[in-house]
């Protein structure tokens, strides 16, 4: 009974590769969020959807594309990874997206070799 | 461009004392404040918060201090027990067009020693 569920913890993947990360949560929350928490410890937004509607998008390479099929679900896709892509991605949501009053999941720590 | 700012990466203090983590920010426009805690492997959970109209928000051993003048914010944890060893980051909402943006420190590593 995880509120926000991300898999997988783990992902080793070679360069060039495609691969993607999967959040859920049981919440009710209308809002997700996808963070980047690279290896000077910045924790940077990517993407935010609200009822299935993006509506924030950084500056972010188009490598990498955020797909919500309903409310709960926001995944990550991530193509021709590079070595910059490592990083550890935490999922999170809210209810309404105010910038506060997040829960985020546990992340996923990816390595590009 | 860090408009979040937390100076000190680790803090040490003794079991019962009180911690001190401070946060710097920039930008005027911010108008609510939070601080996160995370624990090794797990994400950040939300532990404070202050609106920009406060200068002190106090919810048991946690209270946050706003000095808005200074543009400075301070979590003080008090007493301090093991189970506060942690990171803790500091972060501020602003509006960003129709929606709200969190900008984020870098985390202060807080080591409760018994």
């Amino acid at each position: 009974d995880t509120a926000v569920s991300q898999t997988p913890k783990y992902l080793v993947t070679q360069m060039g590769n495609d691969k993607s990360i999967k959040c859920e949560q049981n919440l009710g929350h209308d809002t997700m969020y996808w963070y980047k928490q690279d290896s000077k410890k910045f924790l940077k937004i990517m993407f935010s959807y609200n009822n299935k509607e993006l509506i924030i998008n950084e500056t972010v390479p188009n490598r990498f594309s955020p797909k919500s099929p309903d409310k709960a679900h926001l995944n990550l896709h991530i193509n021709s990874l590079e070595l910059g892509d490592s990083a550890v991605y935490f999922c999170a949501s809210s209810l309404g997206h105010r910038g506060y009053g997040y829960t985020f999941g546990s992340g996923t720590r990816l390595t590009v070799v | 461009d860090q408009q979040v700012k937390q100076n000190s990466p680790s803090l040490s203090v003794q079991e019962g004392r009180i911690s001190i983590l401070n946060c710097d920010y920039t930008n005027s426009m911010f108008d609510y404040f939070l601080w996160y805690k995370k624990y090794p492997a797990e994400g950040p959970t939300f532990l404070i918060s202050i609106s920009s109209i406060k200068d002190k928000n106090e919810d048991g051993r946690f209270t946050v201090f706003l000095n808005k003048s200074a543009k400075h914010l301070s979590l003080h944890i008090v007493p301090s027990q093991p189970g506060d060893s942690a990171v803790y980051f500091c972060a501020a909402s602003i509006n960003a067009g129709n929606n709200r943006k969190l900008i984020w420190g870098l985390g202060t590593s807080l080591a409760v020693n018994p």
